[in-house]
């Protein structure tokens, strides 16, 4: 069964450092997104991609984020220069269509767990 | 805000039904109910969804009532691995995309 997969699982870094998260999307799929999930927290919404653009980013998704599909299968997403309130669980996800159908249910990746230091 | 509220924890005897609930009341003609768990700190899981009727697959069945303002989650055999958060979701559309907006779900604990 097609899956989404993410590395690194876990990373350490100290406050300041940039960090790459990578995700492979379910290979059909076409849009792309960015949750996390702070430890006892909620799950967040941070941004949606497709066609090479984002679609939407919520308040949290500032200057320091961003998003890109540097080929056909991977998805990444870079944090600039970390701060402690980074550390989060980060899960990728991915969805065949955006629109009003079946297709539309976006499946999740195992997560990374991100620690700054 | 999630536009969901469910109970913030169950029981459930292994073996048994799970009957997971989820009010809805402010959902739209056009909005789908999603299903979504997440064991431990794993990546949310896909259940279920649907727009009115009641669906059931593999994992679970999901019933909504007559005027789409709750809806039940049902596990017909429940396990120990069953053991999760589970979140009830209104999908919410911005764009051409779909956010998923989390609430805090009900934390199901499957008992031996």
């Amino acid at each position: 069964e097609p899956e989404v997969t993410q590395t690194p699982s876990h990373q350490v870094t100290q406050m300041g450092q940039e960090v790459i998260l990578r995700c492979v999307p379910i290979s059909n799929h076409l849009y792309f997104y960015w949750y996390r999930q702070i430890l006892g927290q909620k799950v967040e919404f941070l941004v949606s991609f497709y066609n090479n653009e984002i679609s939407e980013k919520s308040e949290i998704f500032d200057d320091q984020f961003s998003v890109e599909r540097p080929d056909g299968s991977n998805f990444t997403l870079k944090i600039r220069s970390t701060k402690l309130e980074d550390s989060a669980m980060y899960f990728c996800a991915s969805s065949e269509v955006a629109r009003r159908t079946s297709r539309e249910t976006q499946y999740f990746g195992p997560g990374t767990r991100l620690l700054v230091l | 805000d999630a536009k969901t509220t469910q109970p913030p924890s169950m029981d459930c005897a292994e073996g048994r039904a799970a009957n997971l609930p989820c009010n809805h009341s402010t959902i739209s003609g056009n909005e789908y109910v999603y299903w979504y768990r997440q064991i431990h700190s794993q990546g949310p899981q896909y259940i279920i969804h649907g727009l009115k009727n009641n669906e059931t697959n593999e994992m679970a069945s999901l019933i909504i009532t007559e005027d789409r303002k709750s809806s039940t989650l049902i596990l017909p055999h429940a396990t120990l691995r069953d053991t999760a958060v589970y979140y009830c979701i209104v999908t919410v559309y911005g764009g051409a995309t779909n956010k998923l907006i989390f609430g805090t779900g009900t934390l199901l604990a499957v008992q031996p």
